[in-house]
């Protein structure tokens, strides 16, 4: 049974360009939250989506945003890079339970560099 | 939700017991207590959570104050294996609650051969 999943592993990209990071959930899951950790730090809540729907919403611009599809995979995009987005980017997947109480499943992340 | 505190690092030896403590004192009745690791190079792993009682399961134990106010996550033999960021975080049961989950800095913990 495969875990979390995402790609790419690695991204360089260049100050105003966009990206787009993806998501593939464990399997039987169907909440899918995403995180920035910046280097020596904690991740940070960036949103979670369900039933293709953003729920819930961390301290973070516009310039994020995200799409979950019918198959619980989502994705995470971001426009008008700047050079402070360069972090770890975490998928994580769970059931979802209405309490928000119980084990959340990680992936590896996408580590993206801005230049 | 409510903020938790952690030692900044740790180091124990290779096949001791490990008390990684976490203090919590304004944690309201409905706060679980989770915690979750974080190895090199890999996203985070959930370790264990509880509520007031004290749990085990395969990779740890966690011990819970009468008081709630404070709990420790024991690693009853530590290996090298172990050596990661842990972090406890508090989360609010409640069927307005997603699954945010607030990490701070966390523990680092390094293991000795």
């Amino acid at each position: 049974d495969a875990g979390v999943t995402q790609s790419p592993t690695h991204l360089i990209k260049t100050r105003g360009q966009q990206v787009t990071l993806r998501c593939s959930p464990k399997s039987g899951h169907d909440t899918v939250s995403w995180y920035q950790q910046a280097l020596g730090q904690g991740p940070q809540f960036i949103f979670q989506y369900y039933e293709e729907e953003e729920r819930q919403r961390g301290n973070f611009p516009d310039r994020f945003s995200g799409h979950q599809f019918p198959n619980y995979s989502s994705e995470l995009n971001v426009n008008a890079l700047l050079l402070g987005d360069s972090a770890l980017y975490l998928c994580a997947s769970r059931i979802f339970t209405g309490t928000g109480v119980g084990e959340q499943y990680f992936g590896p992340g996408t580590r993206l560099t801005v230049t | 939700d409510a903020k938790t505190t952690q030692p900044n690092s740790m180091e124990s030896n290779e096949e001791e017991p490990v008390h990684l403590p976490c203090n919590h004192s304004t944690i309201s009745g409905t706060d679980y207590i989770h915690w979750y690791r974080q190895l090199p190079s890999q996203g985070p792993e959930y370790v264990i959570h509880g509520l007031t009682s004290n749990v085990n399961n395969r990779m740890a134990s966690l011990a819970i104050a009468e008081d709630r106010k404070s709990s420790t996550l024991i690693l009853h033999r530590a290996t090298l294996r172990d050596a990661a960021v842990y972090y406890c975080i508090l989360r609010r049961r409640g069927s307005s609650n997603t699954g945010k989950l607030i990490f701070g800095q966390g523990t680092t913990l390094q293991v000795k051969p």
